[in-house]
Formats: C-alpha cells, sequence, structure tokens
C-alpha cells in the first residue's frame, strides 16, 4: 500500500530563514511526487512535481529513492509563502487515485 | 478556461438531513475526484471517476455517501442522514491524465458543511 508522511504539523520560521517541509512516502513502484499548497482563502493546487524538475516560487524538491523522500525547499522563506502545503504520490502508470499526506501548516513570521 | 466549480459554497445543515454537493469539472477532463479535507487529517480520498468506467468507491467512509457523474461531467456527492462528524470541507478534483499534466489534480474551491 502507498503511504505518505508529513511528520511536521506546523513549521514556523522567520521571513529569510531556510525551509524544508519533510515529505517520505512508502511505494514500491514508480511513484509521480507532487508538492500542492493552498494559501489562506484560496483552493488547493500544483506547486511543483518531480518529473518536471522545475523550482517554482523559489521552491525545489528532490525525489530521493533511496531515502524514499520528497522534501520541499526553499532557501530564504518569504511571508508570502505562508500556507498549508501537503505531498502526494500517484502511480506513473495503473491507478491514478493519489495519496495525500496530512499537510504541514507553513507560517513565515515577519 | 474555468477551472473546477463547487456549489454550493456553503452548506449548514441539521443533523439527519440530506444533503448534495456539486462539481463541475474542467471541460474535457475524464478523471473526476472526490476528497474531504478535515483539519488535522489532511486529504481523505472518497470516490473516483474515470470516463465511462465503474466508479472506484473504495474511500467512501459509509452507505450514507454516495456520488454519480452524469454525461461523464458534473458528479454530484449526496450525504444521507448527515451526522455531525461529517462536517468538514469536500474538494472536488479533475484531471485529464493526458500529457503534459497527466496525474496533475485541478481543485475547486470546495463546499464547507456544517453539520448542527
Amino acid at each position: 500500500a502507498q503511504r505518505v508522511t508529513q511528520p511536521e504539523k506546523l513549521l514556523s520560521v522567520f521571513k529569510g530563514a531556510p525551509v524544508e517541509l519533510k515529505c517520505n512516502y512508502s511505494y514500491s513502484g514508480s511513484p509521480e511526487l507532487f508538492w500542492y499548497v493552498q494559501y489562506s482563502r484560496q483552493r488547493l493546487q500544483l506547486l511543483l512535481r518531480h518529473i518536471s524538475r522545475e523550482s517554482i516560487k523559489g521552491f525545489t524538491a528532490d525525489l530521493n529513492k533511496g531515502e524514499t523522500s520528497f522534501h520541499l525547499k526553499k532557501p530564504f522563506a518569504q511571508e508570502e509563502d505562508s500556507a498549508m502545503y501537503y505531498c502526494a504520490l500517484s502511480e506513473q502508470r495503473g491507478s491514478y487515485i493519489p495519496t495525500f499526506g496530512r499537510g504541514t501548516s507553513l507560517i513565515v513570521h515577519p | 478556461g474555468a477551472g473546477v466549480s463547487q456549489s454550493p459554497s456553503n452548506k449548514v445543515t441539521e443533523k439527519g438531513k440530506d444533503v448534495e454537493l456539486r462539481c463541475d469539472p474542467i471541460s474535457g477532463h475524464t478523471a473526476l475526484y472526490w476528497y474531504r479535507q478535515s483539519l488535522g487529517q489532511g486529504l481523505e480520498f472518497l470516490i473516483y471517476f474515470q470516463g465511462n468506467s465503474a466508479p472506484d468507491k473504495s474511500g467512501l467512509p459509509s452507505d450514507r455517501f454516495s456520488a454519480e457523474r452524469t454525461g461523464g461531467s458534473v458528479s454530484t456527492l449526496t450525504i444521507q442522514r448527515t451526522q455531525q462528524e461529517d462536517s468538514a470541507v469536500y474538494l472536488c478534483a479533475s484531471s485529464s491524465h493526458r500529457e503534459p499534466t497527466s496525474n496533475e489534480q485541478f481543485f475547486g474551491p470546495g463546499t464547507r458543511l456544517t453539520v448542527l
């Protein structure tokens, strides 16, 4: 069974500090990993996916198959990064039902 | 183009009543998902529709929950005899399953259900 673990419910940092939101997964096949973000009063939206290997809003995430992790990182947090972040896993082929982590609330203080 | 829309945005009901929640997916998206979002529980998968295939109902928490999708487009989630523990935000998402967006989920704004 596939599982996504986000160990931190809440992460609180100051503006300009580095931030890392942790995501570990359990899956035996070829996973497709995503980070979704939900800003206050906005809908949940895709932030980035491992396949595209992009940096979005200064965030990056590298898939580490050895450690089964897909941590989200940003070197200098901004106040506008405050939001709820969800890590999600889908199969690259086959079942399209994704598994979401429980989410991490990031608060960036001025 | 238009994104996923859901209605109503808020619904307050009394325990024991039935409710219907509606989702309009992005035009052309063959896949449609319903989730429940509760504080501290993340996103709980409820049901998945893909084209004309039989829906995957494995996430429905009880037989009080049902959903249908008419004509491969609009979907309604029905909760019968609502209970207070059904209070949550119900999210709908659609997906094209075609490149380049493939498995990306496009979410609606959600319906906040409050059962008194």
